[in-house]
């Protein structure tokens, strides 16, 4: 299986600063990586997929880059629906893989 | 506008089968592949199954093969989850989700949860 790990696990940030969140496949995905954000007690929502594209209705304070094995989110302008956990996801090949999560929370 | 709405969910001893069912409504369900995606209480999201748009093929994670059945009733705009000899790992909210392209889960329902206990 594709392993996928995401660093920091957690990251402290007040509103207005940016954050860079970085997600590493072990093997080449290509651009198959796609990144969500969950708030609490709430489902998952996509914010990019294929790498660097915003997904509709997404913030553009949201931004992708990275190919083959090496991703990173970006969120500029931090606002305070952004404090939630944030998962990568390769889909290149089945099993599809999440990262385990990093935590962003109000410093 | 796209709407997912799983139910099924409960407490069921470990051995024991439920099924899960998500229905689907907003957009053209006959032409989406679908997914099942877990989480387990306080942890991160695991891949459980995937199924095509007509339901001839079909995916699962080595943690459910052979355990799990993912179908579908495109006359129903239903999605199943046919979960078979529970354990109590399998534990965790049940989402149904939109694959949309390149592999993507674009709409996620709110979420079922099955309790695997005795």
């Amino acid at each position: 299986d594709t392993q996928v790990t995401q660093s920091p696990s957690s990251l402290s940030a007040s509103v207005g600063d940016s954050v860079t969140i970085t997600c590493r496949a072990s093997r080449m995905v290509y651009r198959y990586l796609h990144w969500y954000r969950q708030k609490p007690g709430r489902s998952p929502e996509l914010l990019i997929y294929g790498t660097s594209n915003l997904q509709s209705g997404v913030s553009s304070r949201f931004s992708g880059s990275g190919s083959g094995t090496d991703f990173t989110l970006t969120i500029t302008s931090l606002q305070p629906e952004d404090f939630a956990t944030y998962y990568c996801q390769q889909s290149y090949i089945v099993p599809y893989t999440f990262g385990p999560g990093t935590k962003l929370q109000i410093k | 506008q796209v709407q997912l709405v799983e139910s099924g969910g409960g407490v069921v001893q470990p051995g024991r089968s439920l099924r899960l069912s998500c229905a689907a409504s907003g957009f053209t369900f006959s032409s989406y592949g679908m997914h099942w995606v877990r989480q387990a209480p306080g942890k991160g999201l695991e891949w459980v199954a995937i199924i095509s748009y007509d339901g001839s093929n079909k995916y699962y994670a080595d943690s459910v093969k052979g355990r799990f059945t993912i179908s579908r009733d495109n006359s129903k705009n239903v999605l199943y989850l046919h979960m078979n000899s529970l354990r109590t790992e399998d534990t965790a909210v049940y989402f149904c989700a939109r694959l949309m392209i390149q592999g993507v889960f674009d709409y996620w329902g709110q979420g079922t949860l099955v309790t695997v206990s005795s």
